[in-house]
């Protein structure tokens, strides 16, 4: 069974200043991954997606993330941030196999970005 | 497209009653989730449909708990009796089978005192 591991619960960090929220999933089978931001308040927004070809994605606001099958990873980055992009972001594998797949949320992590 | 609709956005009831969400899901999608979220649990999948037929309703925490989709634009998450520890966000996501990602409406907040 898929299971994915949000290594930090909460990270902070200054205005301007580069971030990378951890990602590990665990899977025997092809293996999709998604990034997902939640403002708070408001429901889950997709931010990237990885689904195949190039490694590395790119997403909405900014954000990147780099598909390592190796370590089995999906971290996200964004080389500065801003105060917007405190929010709550959720890594969320999927196990697709023939015609049914379902993400698998994480327990999020918390970015607070502070001035 | 007005995205994945949901109504209430706030609810408040007293304990005993009954609750009904609603939820529209984007039209043409043929997958529709239910998912709670709370501090202490985080999002917990209750129930999905496909084809607006329920696949694993595993996550549904007791019978109080019931979800109906009669046709492929409308859903239903009810709760009978409603307790206190049912209060949290509610959100309903909507999809196309397959490798694609889900589109979250923005949640009922149910509040039972």
């Amino acid at each position: 069974a898929q299971s994915v591991t949000q290594l930090d619960s909460q990270v902070p960090v200054f205005e301007e200043a580069p971030v990378e929220l951890r990602c590990n999933y665990s899977s025997s089978v092809s293996v999709y991954l998604f990034w997902y931001v939640q403002y708070p308040n408001q429901g889950l927004q997709l931010l990237l997606k990885y689904l195949s070809g190039s490694t590395l994605v790119k997403g909405i606001n900014g954000f990147e993330a780099e598909f390592n099958k190796s370590q089995t990873s999906f971290h996200l980055r964004k080389p500065s941030v801003h105060i917007s992009d405190t929010a709550e972001y959720f890594c969320a594998p999927m196990n697709y196999g023939g015609s049914q797949g379902n993400l698998i949320f994480g327990k999020g992590t918390k970015l607070s970005v502070k001035p | 497209d007005a995205g994945v609709i949901q109504s209430p956005r706030h609810e408040v009831t007293e304990m005993g009653q009954e609750v009904t969400l609603r939820c529209k899901p984007i039209s043409g999608h043929n997958s529709l989730f239910w998912y709670r979220q709370t501090m202490m649990r985080g999002l917990e999948l209750l129930i999905y449909f496909n084809n607006n037929v329920p696949i694993d309703d595993s996550g549904m925490p007791e019978d109080r708990f019931s979800a109906k989709m009669p046709n492929a634009s409308f859903s239903t998450l009810k709760i009978q009796p409603s307790e206190p520890r049912d209060s949290a966000v509610y959100f309903c996501a909507s999809s196309l089978v397959g490798p694609y990602g889900y589109t979250f409406g923005s949640g009922t907040r149910l509040t039972v005192v």
